[in-house]
C-alpha cells in the first residue's frame, strides 16, 4: 500500500498568516502518460464529513475559496492556506488515488494561534 | 445539488450482521465509482471498499475483505454494504463517497455522506 505522512500533525496560525500542509506519498502518485498526480486534499471540521478541497494536486473544487491552493508533483506535496481565516480551523487531509487501496495520511490539525 | 444519505448503522454483537444503504441523488449515478470510508471517533479515515459505476469491479481493504461485500442497485441510485462476522474494530462512522470517474475506480471522492454509525460490541 502506499503509505501518505503528512507533516506537522498540528500548528498553530495567527489569523491572516500562512498555513502550510506536507504530505509526502511513499511512492510516487505521479502518472507520466496524462502528468497528472492524483492526489486530494480535504477539509474536515468537528461534526461533519471531509469536504474535497483540491483534487490533482492542484485543482480547486468549485467553490472553495482561492486562500486555499495546492502544489507538488510525484511524492512531494503542499497545502497552503493564505491568510488563515477562523472557518479554516480544521483537520486537513491529503489522499492518493493512484493505486487501490486508496489511503489518507494522518491528517493535520490547524488551529488559530 | 448533489447528495448521498447514508442508512442501515446501529448496535449489533460481535459476529453479527449489518447492511448499510447509501442512497444518492441530483447524480447520474452509474457515471460514478462509489466508496465506503470509516473513521473512528477521534482518528483518522480509512478507506473500506470501492466499486465501479456499472458495478463490475469490486475492491476491498484486506482488514475487511471476506467480511464485507459492496454492491449497488444503479436503478434505484443506491449502494450497499453488507457487513458480516463483525469485529469490535469495526465500530466506526461509516461515510460513502462518489467518486466521478465514469467506468473507472482511481479518482477522487468529491461528495461525501454524513455518515452512519456503527457499533460492535461484545
Amino acid at each position: 500500500d502506499i503509505v501518505m505522512t503528512q507533516s506537522p500533525d498540528s500548528l498553530a496560525v495567527s489569523l491572516g498568516e500562512r498555513a502550510t500542509v506536507n504530505c509526502k506519498s511513499s511512492q510516487s502518485v505521479l502518472y507520466s502518460s496524462s502528468n497528472k498526480n492524483y492526489l486530494a486534499w480535504f477539509q474536515q471540521k468537528p461534526g461533519q464529513p471531509p469536504k474535497l478541497l483540491i483534487y490533482w494536486a492542484s485543482t480547486r473544487e468549485s467553490g472553495v475559496p482561492d486562500r486555499f491552493s495546492g502544489s507538488g508533483s510525484a511524492t512531494d506535496f503542499t497545502l497552503t492556506i493564505t491568510s488563515l481565516q477562523a472557518e479554516d480551523v480544521a483537520v486537513y487531509y491529503c489522499q492518493q488515488y493512484y493505486r487501490t487501496p486508496p489511503t489518507f495520511g494522518q491528517g493535520t490539525k490547524v488551529e488559530i494561534k | 445539488e448533489v447528495q448521498l444519505v447514508e442508512s442501515g448503522g446501529g448496535l449489533v454483537q460481535t459476529g453479527g450482521s449489518l447492511r448499510l444503504s447509501c442512497a444518492a441523488s441530483g447524480i447520474t449515478f452509474n457515471n460514478y465509482a462509489m466508496s465506503w470510508v470509516r473513521q473512528v471517533p477521534g482518528k483518522g479515515l480509512e478507506w473500506v471498499s470501492g466499486i465501479s459505476g456499472r458495478g463490475e469491479i469490486r475492491y476491498y481493504a484486506d482488514s475487511v475483505r471476506g467480511r464485507f461485500t459492496i454492491s449497488r442497485d444503479n436503478s434505484k441510485n443506491t449502494l450497499f454494504l453488507q457487513m458480516d462476522n463483525l469485529r469490535a474494530e469495526d465500530t466506526a462512522l461509516y461515510y460513502c463517497a462518489s467518486q466521478p470517474g465514469g467506468t473507472g475506480f482511481l479518482y477522487y471522492m468529491d461528495v461525501w455522506g454524513k455518515g452512519t454509525t456503527v457499533t460492535v460490541s461484545s
